[in-house]
């Protein structure tokens, strides 16, 4: 069965600071995959998609960068964090862009 | 462009009374698909339901329910006998299967119904 897994589980960063989220997914191969934010209170924005190895699509344009340097993992990264940038990122997956996706247990993501 | 608007914000019951949680959806398209997900105090979000425009026949899993109505653009959500653990965030979701254009076949989600199940 497939399983995807994001870490770290929790994180504070001072404003100004670098980042880096891991998400990695088992159990399957040439996963789409998926990186969302859920500010404080509810709502779900799409951040990036990765159809392949190397291929990222943005949907909001940010201080924010994604990467798929490997087929199953993808990587939230930020040269340096705002404090708007706080928030719930989660990770997902499906085996196509038509099918059903399937979410990690996201990075609570904290900028002081 | 696809919209999803679930006008719940909050809702509270007591354990065992049933509760739905209503999920109205814009699209422009004619082949799409419609997904509940939960999303518990953890964080994590949870796959419900997913289901093809073209199939609109009700669905039961347990004690959950849920009603497809195309004429309306609704996809309600029913918990029957609601319980302690059904306390959660639930999001519906509309995805366009036909290909926009823009590279993306978007997952839109609304923006969520919080459930507080009273023991």
């Amino acid at each position: 069965s497939q399983t995807i897994h994001q870490w770290p589980a929790t994180l504070v960063q001072p404003v100004g600071s670098p980042l880096s989220l891991e998400c990695t997914v088992e159990g399957t191969s040439n996963p789409n995959l998926y990186w969302y934010r859920q500010a404080a209170g509810r709502g779900l924005q799409l951040l990036f998609y990765s159809v392949g190895i190397g291929q990222i699509s943005s949907e909001v344009p940010q201080n924010l960068s994604a990467s798929r340097p490997q087929d199953r993992q993808f990587i939230l990264s930020s040269k340096k964090l705002l404090l708007s940038d706080s928030g719930f990122y989660l990770c997902a997956w499906s085996v196509d862009q038509k099918e059903t996706q399937y979410f990690g247990p996201g990075t609570r993501l904290l900028v002081l | 462009a696809q919209k999803v608007t679930q006008a719940q914000t909050e809702i509270s019951v007591v354990e065992k009374e049933d509760v739905t949680l209503d999920c109205v959806y814009e699209t422009r398209d004619t082949t799409y698909y419609l997904f509940w997900y939960k999303q518990p105090p953890s964080g994590e979000l949870v796959f419900l339901i997913r289901r093809n425009s073209f199939d609109e026949q009700n669905e039961i899993s347990g004690r959950y329910s849920w009603n497809f109505q195309k004429s309306t653009s609704s996809f309600n959500f029913t918990i029957t006998a609601s319980q302690v653990v059904d306390s959660a965030v639930y999001f519906c979701a509309l995805s366009e299967v036909e290909y926009s254009g823009a590279g993306s076949y978007q997952l839109t989600f609304g923006k969520g119904t919080k459930l507080s199940v009273i023991p």
